[in-house]
């Protein structure tokens, strides 16, 4: 059974600060990962795309994939309390036709 | 465009009963996925399609049934409702052959089983 870990949390960071999100996988074939956001009651929204290892920057929003040790992280910089919501991170499995989900890792910002 | 929809957005169904969640989209992508979200978790994969007349089952298949007889449909069916269904339904989409394979999601639909 492959499978995407993250910690439920809750994770509370103040208003300002960097807020740092975690995930590992366990199928080594996976070639794409990603981060979407969901607000309560709502549906998930992407955010972050990452493939290659290393950093990816997109706005205030950096991804960090390590291929070798299996682990995909989320930092979000100078956090807002709109980035309160529940994190998901999703990794595409190595057959490249469905794409596994974390349990998510809610977030909240105090002010 | 409309991108993904999903009807009813919420539905009480009494045990054993039967129905069809629908969804459709409109952007022309051959993948479609059916998941389910219980309280307090992520997303389970229950059904999902690479293209039409073509489906797979996902993680938690079974109580369910998907048909694609379309590129833009993709039902769900409940067959005998239980309780252990009540859940968020959501239904996705994809382009078809890149690995940055980000996926559409409809609304949802909130279902009770009683």
């Amino acid at each position: 059974q492959k499978e995407v870990e993250q910690n439920s949390g809750p994770l509370s960071v103040p208003e300002g600060a960097i807020a740092s999100l975690n995930c590992t996988y366990s199928d080594r074939g996976s070639q794409s990962f990603f981060w979407y956001r969901q607000y309560s009651g709502k549906s998930p929204e992407l955010i972050m795309f990452i493939y290659s290892n290393g950093d990816k920057e997109d706005g205030r929003f950096t991804a960090q994939l390590n291929k070798a040790s299996q682990y995909v992280s989320l930092l979000i910089r100078d956090s807002q309390p709109s980035d309160s919501a529940t994190y998901l991170c999703a990794v595409m499995d190595s057959s490249a036709s469905k794409i596994i989900f974390g349990s998510g890792t809610r977030l909240s910002i105090r002010p | 465009n409309a991108g993904v929809t999903q009807t009813p957005k919420f539905r009480i169904l009494k045990i054993g009963q039967s129905m069809t969640l629908q969804c459709t989209q409109d952007m022309n992508h051959n993948y479609m996925y059916w998941y389910r979200q219980d309280p307090g978790m992520g997303l389970k994969l229950i059904y999902y399609s690479v293209g039409a007349g073509i489906t797979d089952k996902g993680e938690v298949p079974n109580g369910y049934n998907v048909s694609r007889s379309t590129t833009e449909d993709f039902p769900l069916r409940l067959e005998l409702a239980a309780p252990s269904q009540t859940s968020v339904y959501f239904c996705a989409s994809s382009p078809q052959g890149s690995s940055y394979n980000e996926q559409f999601f409809g609304p949802g639909t909130r279902l009770t089983v009683l």
